[in-house]
């Protein structure tokens, strides 16, 4: 199905690397989000982007970059400044304006640091 | 600031029996409230708000200002309902709880 693809599924870092997860939309949303999910904590906003060329931090920012140089495409790169960067990472989409917000996510990337 | 607070990780119940799975919020202004379910081996996805009003798969969420909860029921628990359940909170940036988990038994 469409909507909001997110690649790879899986992926495998060394130590001291950056990487890159992939994610695109073809829902025409405007905005699109970062959230990182581990064990006993919930989803955590890392990024989020309401407009083409305009990103917010979220909550745990720190380690991370993002760039939205398209409408349907937000790139998260996890840098090695990122202590814990072993984690299932979602990417969303949304509308703006409207009433009530629905967010529409992705299947996630699986990122284990090795 | 914004806090979504689920306190039950794991909720079990039996086929048939009711199911309530909390959720408190701390926010100053009118609160958007929304629940979010993930099935086994499937994307995270909206089951209801709460200015929609409406039931879907048999679930209800009240939202309740004064005792600030938005709990999740439905009076008769099935097995495919066995999932995890995340409420959340906000407008376009939305702040999750930690989630519950509900197994459901045959």
């Amino acid at each position: 199905d469409g909507g909001i693809t997110q690649s790879p599924k899986y992926l495998f870092r060394k130590e001291g690397q950056n990487v890159t997860l992939s994610c695109e939309q073809n829902l025409n949303h405007d905005a699109m989000y970062w959230y990182r999910q581990d064990p006993g904590q919930g989803l955590r906003l890392i990024y989020y982007s309401q407009i083409v060329n305009d990103f917010q931090k979220g909550d745990i920012a720190e380690g991370y970059s993002v760039s939205r140089e398209k409408k349907e495409s937000f790139p998260l790169t996890v840098t090695s400044a990122q202590k814990n960067p072993t984690a299932f990472y979602l990417c969303a989409s949304s509308r703006i304006g409207g009433s009530g917000n629905t967010i529409y996510f992705g299947e996630g990337s699986w990122l284990t640091v090795v | 600031a914004q806090r979504v607070t689920q306190p039950e990780k794991l909720l079990s119940v039996f086929k048939g029996a009711p199911v309530e799975l909390k959720c408190n919020y701390s926010y100053s202004g009118s609160p958007e409230l929304f629940w979010y379910v993930q099935y086994s081996r499937q994307r995270l996805q909206l089951l209801l708000r709460h200015i929609s009003r409406e039931s879907i798969k048999g679930f209800t969420a009240d939202l309740n200002k004064g005792e600030t909860s938005f709990h999740l029921k439905k009076p008769f628990a099935q097995e495919e309902d066995s999932a995890m359940y995340y409420c959340a909170l906000g407008f376009q940036k939305l702040v999750f709880g930690t989630g519950t988990r509900l197994l459901v038994s045959p």
